[in-house]
Protein backbone atom coordinates (compact mmCIF):
# COMPACT_ATOMS: atom_id res chain seq x y z
CA UNK A 1 0.00 0.00 0.00
CA UNK A 2 1.59 3.30 -1.24
CA UNK A 3 2.13 6.11 1.74
CA UNK A 4 1.25 9.63 1.92
CA UNK A 5 2.48 11.54 -0.33
CA UNK A 6 3.63 15.10 -0.53
CA UNK A 7 4.62 17.39 -3.51
CA UNK A 8 6.80 19.06 -3.85
CA UNK A 9 9.49 18.40 -1.62
CA UNK A 10 11.39 21.32 -1.79
CA UNK A 11 10.03 25.01 -2.34
CA UNK A 12 11.71 28.47 -2.59
CA UNK A 13 9.02 31.00 -2.73
CA UNK A 14 9.82 35.36 -2.00
CA UNK A 15 7.27 37.62 0.46
CA UNK A 16 4.15 38.02 -1.01
CA UNK A 17 3.85 35.54 -3.18
CA UNK A 18 1.26 32.48 -2.97
CA UNK A 19 2.21 28.69 -2.84
CA UNK A 20 0.01 25.36 -3.21
CA UNK A 21 1.23 22.33 -1.69
CA UNK A 22 -0.34 18.91 -2.95
CA UNK A 23 -1.09 15.69 -0.53
CA UNK A 24 -2.38 12.11 -2.04
CA UNK A 25 -3.40 10.42 1.20
CA UNK A 26 -3.19 6.71 1.80
CA UNK A 27 -6.16 4.83 -0.35
CA UNK A 28 -8.90 4.51 1.36
CA UNK A 29 -8.46 7.10 4.01
CA UNK A 30 -10.74 9.76 4.17
CA UNK A 31 -9.60 12.36 6.51
CA UNK A 32 -6.61 14.54 5.70
CA UNK A 33 -4.73 16.68 8.05
CA UNK A 34 -2.23 19.47 8.10
CA UNK A 35 0.16 20.46 10.19
CA UNK A 36 3.10 23.18 10.47
CA UNK A 37 6.13 22.22 11.84
CA UNK A 38 9.19 24.90 12.64
CA UNK A 39 12.23 24.00 15.05
CA UNK A 40 10.93 26.61 17.52
CA UNK A 41 6.98 25.90 17.38
CA UNK A 42 6.87 22.14 16.85
CA UNK A 43 4.37 20.66 14.70
CA UNK A 44 1.26 22.96 14.89
CA UNK A 45 -2.36 21.69 13.91
CA UNK A 46 -3.48 23.52 11.01
CA UNK A 47 -6.79 21.61 9.59
CA UNK A 48 -8.20 18.44 8.78
CA UNK A 49 -10.49 17.92 5.81
CA UNK A 50 -12.85 14.50 6.23
CA UNK A 51 -14.98 13.73 2.62
CA UNK A 52 -14.21 17.38 1.50
CA UNK A 53 -15.27 19.41 4.22
CA UNK A 54 -13.07 21.17 6.67
CA UNK A 55 -13.72 19.19 9.92
CA UNK A 56 -11.46 21.34 12.31
CA UNK A 57 -9.32 24.28 12.23
CA UNK A 58 -6.27 25.17 13.94
CA UNK A 59 -5.28 28.92 14.77
CA UNK A 60 -3.51 30.13 11.72
CA UNK A 61 -4.37 33.22 9.93
CA UNK A 62 -6.82 33.25 6.76
CA UNK A 63 -4.00 33.36 4.69
CA UNK A 64 -3.15 29.69 5.41
CA UNK A 65 -6.03 27.70 3.45
CA UNK A 66 -7.25 24.48 2.08
CA UNK A 67 -9.24 22.00 0.68
CA UNK A 68 -9.71 17.86 -0.39
CA UNK A 69 -11.43 16.66 -2.99
CA UNK A 70 -13.69 13.72 -4.14
CA UNK A 71 -10.79 11.45 -4.37
CA UNK A 72 -9.30 12.41 -0.85
CA UNK A 73 -6.81 14.49 -2.18
CA UNK A 74 -5.86 17.48 -0.33
CA UNK A 75 -3.99 20.81 -1.52
CA UNK A 76 -2.94 23.84 1.21
CA UNK A 77 -2.51 27.13 0.00
CA UNK A 78 -0.52 30.12 1.94
CA UNK A 79 -1.32 33.37 0.14
CA UNK A 80 0.75 36.52 0.66
CA UNK A 81 3.88 34.59 2.17
CA UNK A 82 5.78 35.98 5.22
CA UNK A 83 9.24 34.96 6.30
CA UNK A 84 8.04 33.60 9.25
CA UNK A 85 5.78 30.84 7.24
CA UNK A 86 8.97 28.88 5.98
CA UNK A 87 8.66 25.73 7.70
CA UNK A 88 8.29 22.33 6.83
CA UNK A 89 4.41 21.49 6.17
CA UNK A 90 3.21 17.96 6.80
CA UNK A 91 0.47 16.04 5.35
CA UNK A 92 -1.23 12.94 7.34
CA UNK A 93 -3.90 10.48 6.13
CA UNK A 94 -6.03 8.85 8.41
CA UNK A 95 -9.09 6.14 8.42
CA UNK A 96 -9.11 6.66 12.46
CA UNK A 97 -8.09 9.81 14.60
CA UNK A 98 -5.86 6.67 16.76
CA UNK A 99 -3.27 6.62 13.60
CA UNK A 100 -1.88 9.19 11.45
CA UNK A 101 0.30 8.55 8.56
CA UNK A 102 2.30 11.44 7.76
CA UNK A 103 3.73 12.34 4.65
CA UNK A 104 7.34 13.59 4.70
CA UNK A 105 6.30 16.62 4.09
CA UNK A 106 7.39 19.87 1.72
CA UNK A 107 10.00 21.96 3.00
CA UNK A 108 8.87 25.76 2.01
CA UNK A 109 11.27 28.80 2.10
CA UNK A 110 9.80 32.06 2.31
CA UNK A 111 13.19 34.36 1.00
CA UNK B 1 -5.06 24.72 27.97
CA UNK B 2 -4.98 23.26 24.84
CA UNK B 3 -0.87 23.10 25.37
CA UNK B 4 1.27 20.13 25.58
CA UNK B 5 4.27 20.61 27.60
CA UNK B 6 7.29 18.07 26.64
CA UNK B 7 10.69 18.09 27.97
CA UNK B 8 13.85 17.82 28.00
CA UNK B 9 14.43 19.22 24.47
CA UNK B 10 17.63 17.21 23.61
CA UNK B 11 18.63 13.73 25.70
CA UNK B 12 21.56 12.06 25.24
CA UNK B 13 21.71 8.58 26.21
CA UNK B 14 24.20 5.85 26.22
CA UNK B 15 23.63 2.85 24.28
CA UNK B 16 21.78 0.28 26.69
CA UNK B 17 20.40 3.11 29.17
CA UNK B 18 17.24 4.23 29.25
CA UNK B 19 15.75 7.51 27.49
CA UNK B 20 13.01 8.79 29.81
CA UNK B 21 10.63 12.04 27.84
CA UNK B 22 8.20 13.87 29.88
CA UNK B 23 5.00 15.59 28.55
CA UNK B 24 1.96 17.34 31.08
CA UNK B 25 -1.07 18.78 29.76
CA UNK B 26 -3.83 21.09 31.55
CA UNK B 27 -7.12 20.35 29.68
CA UNK B 28 -8.64 16.81 31.25
CA UNK B 29 -10.98 17.05 27.88
CA UNK B 30 -7.69 15.42 26.37
CA UNK B 31 -8.68 11.42 26.04
CA UNK B 32 -5.63 9.95 23.78
CA UNK B 33 -2.00 10.37 24.35
CA UNK B 34 0.22 8.87 21.91
CA UNK B 35 3.93 9.39 21.20
CA UNK B 36 5.26 9.92 17.21
CA UNK B 37 8.86 9.19 16.58
CA UNK B 38 10.31 11.26 13.66
CA UNK B 39 13.78 10.28 11.88
CA UNK B 40 15.32 13.22 9.43
CA UNK B 41 13.64 14.06 6.31
CA UNK B 42 11.14 11.59 7.23
CA UNK B 43 7.14 12.47 8.54
CA UNK B 44 6.15 11.54 12.09
CA UNK B 45 5.46 7.91 12.63
CA UNK B 46 3.05 6.36 15.47
CA UNK B 47 5.01 5.05 18.09
CA UNK B 48 2.89 3.86 20.74
CA UNK B 49 -0.85 5.28 22.29
CA UNK B 50 -2.28 5.08 25.46
CA UNK B 51 -5.95 5.89 27.09
CA UNK B 52 -6.24 7.82 30.88
CA UNK B 53 -8.15 5.00 31.81
CA UNK B 54 -4.47 2.63 31.70
CA UNK B 55 -1.60 3.63 33.84
CA UNK B 56 1.16 2.05 32.10
CA UNK B 57 1.16 0.56 28.54
CA UNK B 58 4.36 -1.70 27.05
CA UNK B 59 5.01 -2.76 23.71
CA UNK B 60 8.72 -3.99 23.30
CA UNK B 61 11.26 -1.84 24.51
CA UNK B 62 8.92 1.33 24.72
CA UNK B 63 6.61 1.98 28.06
CA UNK B 64 4.12 4.90 28.31
CA UNK B 65 3.72 5.83 32.21
CA UNK B 66 0.41 7.61 32.24
CA UNK B 67 -0.22 9.45 35.89
CA UNK B 68 -3.77 10.88 34.96
CA UNK B 69 -4.07 12.87 38.60
CA UNK B 70 -0.78 14.80 37.86
CA UNK B 71 -2.01 15.17 34.35
CA UNK B 72 1.45 13.88 33.23
CA UNK B 73 2.85 11.02 30.74
CA UNK B 74 6.45 9.57 30.10
CA UNK B 75 7.91 7.62 27.66
CA UNK B 76 10.74 4.85 28.33
CA UNK B 77 12.76 3.68 25.75
CA UNK B 78 14.56 0.73 27.51
CA UNK B 79 18.05 -0.54 26.00
CA UNK B 80 18.50 2.62 24.07
CA UNK B 81 20.21 1.39 20.68
CA UNK B 82 21.75 4.13 18.32
CA UNK B 83 18.70 3.43 15.96
CA UNK B 84 16.33 4.69 17.87
CA UNK B 85 17.97 8.48 17.80
CA UNK B 86 15.22 10.41 16.38
CA UNK B 87 12.69 13.48 17.70
CA UNK B 88 9.75 12.07 20.27
CA UNK B 89 6.59 13.87 20.08
CA UNK B 90 3.89 13.61 22.62
CA UNK B 91 0.61 14.33 21.90
CA UNK B 92 -3.19 14.62 23.56
CA UNK B 93 -6.04 14.64 21.33
CA UNK B 94 -9.36 16.12 22.14
CA UNK B 95 -12.78 15.76 21.73
CA UNK B 96 -13.16 18.27 19.61
CA UNK B 97 -11.23 16.68 17.31
CA UNK B 98 -7.23 18.11 17.20
CA UNK B 99 -4.24 16.65 18.01
CA UNK B 100 -2.04 18.98 20.15
CA UNK B 101 1.90 18.02 19.84
CA UNK B 102 4.62 18.70 22.39
CA UNK B 103 7.88 20.50 21.48
CA UNK B 104 9.45 17.18 20.87
CA UNK B 105 12.66 16.09 22.07
CA UNK B 106 15.87 15.18 20.06
CA UNK B 107 17.37 11.56 21.33
CA UNK B 108 21.32 11.08 20.55
CA UNK B 109 22.14 7.04 21.40
CA UNK B 110 25.78 7.40 21.55
CA UNK B 111 27.34 3.82 20.45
Amino acid sequence: KAGVTQTPRYLIKTRGQQVTLSCSPISGHRSVSWYQQTPGQGLQFLFEYFSETQRNKGNFPGRFSGRQFSNSRSEMNVSTLELGDSALYLCASSASFEKLFFGSGTQLSVL
Amino acid sequence: QQQVKQSPQSLIVQKGGISIINCAYENTAFDYFPWYQQFPGKGPALLIAIRPDVSEKKEGRFTISFNKSAKQFSLHIMDSQPGDSATYFCAAYNQGGKLIFGQGTELSVKP
